[in-house]
This record gives C-alpha cells, sequence and structure tokens, in this order.
C-alpha cells in the first residue's frame, strides 16, 4: 500500500483555520485520498475524500496538490469539539483493497 | 450515533477467561470488519467479512475468534487471551469490502476497552 506521512501533532486556536497536511509521494492514478478523524473514546469517522480535485462538505475542505503527491484537510474555523486525531489514508478505488491502513495520524489539540 | 453499536463498551477478563464482543450494525450493509488499537500504536486490521463470507484473516493468532452469523452482526470471541491483548477492539462495516472509490465509507463502533489481567 501506498504510505502517506503527516505530523505527529499540531495546534490550533478556537474559531481560527486548521490546515493539516499530508504527504503521499508514492501515490498512484487509482489511489482516492481519504481522511478519517478519531475523537477522544471513539471510532474513526469519515470526514472528506477526493481523488484530484478539491472537494468541499459539511465538515472540512480538501486541497489535493496538482502532482496528488500531497494534500491538506482544511478545517475553516475550528472548534473544541474538532480536538481529535487525523488520519490520511490512500485506498485504491474499485480495487480489491479493503485493507485500510492507519497510520499514526496528526493529533491536532484546539486551544480555547 | 453512527448505526455500529459494539458491546460491551468496556471489558474486563482473566487470562483464562473465555468472553465474546458483540457488534451490530443497522446500516444495511454488507461488509463487516474488526480492528484492534493497541496504545499509542495504529489501528490494525484483523479480519474482514464480506456478504457473511471471511475474506481476510490478517495473521490473528486462533484466541481470536471471528463469527459473523449475518451481515447485521459480527462477533469476536476472546480465550486465553494474553496481557498484550488488551486494547481498544473496533468493529466497522462498510457497503461491501471494497472500501474506496467515490462513495464507499468505513462507519465505525465506538469500541470495546478490553484489558487482560
Amino acid at each position: 500500500d501506498a504510505k502517506t506521512t503527516q505530523p505527529n501533532s499540531m495546534e490550533s486556536n478556537e474559531e481560527e483555520p486548521v490546515h493539516l497536511p499530508c504527504n503521499h509521494s508514492t501515490i498512484s492514478g487509482t489511489d482516492y485520498i481519504h481522511w478519517y478523524r478519531q475523537l477522544p473514546s471513539q471510532g474513526p469517522e469519515y470526514v472528506i475524500h477526493g481523488l484530484t480535485s478539491n472537494v468541499n462538505n459539511r465538515m472540512a475542505s480538501l486541497a489535493i496538490a496538482e502532482d496528488r503527491k500531497s494534500s491538506t484537510l482544511i478545517l475553516h474555523r475550528a472548534t473544541l469539539r474538532d480536538a481529535a486525531v487525523y488520519y490520511c489514508i490512500l485506498i485504491s478505488g474499485g480495487g480489491s483493497n479493503y485493507k485500510l491502513t492507519f497510520g499514526k495520524g496528526t493529533l491536532l489539540t484546539v486551544n480555547p | 450515533e453512527t448505526g455500529v453499536t459494539q458491546t460491551p463498551r468496556h471489558l474486563v477478563m482473566g487470562m483464562t477467561n473465555k468472553k465474546s464482543l458483540k457488534c451490530e450494525q443497522h446500516l444495511g450493509h454488507n461488509a463487516m470488519y474488526w480492528y484492534k488499537q493497541s496504545a499509542k500504536k495504529p489501528l490494525e486490521l484483523m479480519f474482514v467479512y464480506n456478504f457473511k463470507e471471511q475474506t481476510e484473516n490478517n495473521s490473528v493468532p486462533s484466541r481470536f475468534s471471528p463469527e459473523c452469523p449475518n451481515s447485521s452482526h459480527l462477533f469476536l470471541h476472546l480465550h486465553t487471551l494474553q496481557p498484550e491483548d488488551s486494547a481498544l477492539y473496533l468493529c466497522a462495516s462498510s457497503q461491501v469490502a471494497i472500501p474506496g472509490g467515490n462513495n464507499e465509507k468505513l462507519f465505525f463502533g465506538s469500541g470495546t476497552q478490553l484489558s487482560v489481567l
């Protein structure tokens, strides 16, 4: 599986935007970029995914570099409830790769 | 509430005990998964079931025995566990066992925190 690299931790202030980076230099043409987050004492939850174009949903935005070797998850206005571990994952589209491989993720701390 | 319910939320067991973890999904999905999350380690995939058939066993020791009687229920039977098996055990489901692509996502339960004494 193609690997991803994320910073171990990041810190933000409440009400400010947060940009969480992810490097995936060995991404293949059919790999989708998925983001999940895990709040304390809960299982991971889906945040957003994309292939080539930038994506927006009610939770976040995903900005994908033109060469697809990196991406950034953007939380437009961080709240205390956004404090979680954020995972960037590559998944082969339409193939048999159901082995969602989670790395260590980025621990986001949000200061009031 | 994600539609995936795990019981119990917490479990303490001795090494000679036999216990079972239960997972139920109310999403109409056909694939279910067991993941293990040890302290300070990434999530590890243990088992995958697709339409009640086991399609993945990620080299899990035989003291962990999964059971999937139907697409909505998944069990993990535990016996003669070791202290190093203490971890958060997470169940997840997806429409089919090929998450990814345009719409496929995993939905996780809140997990069972297991302590083996």
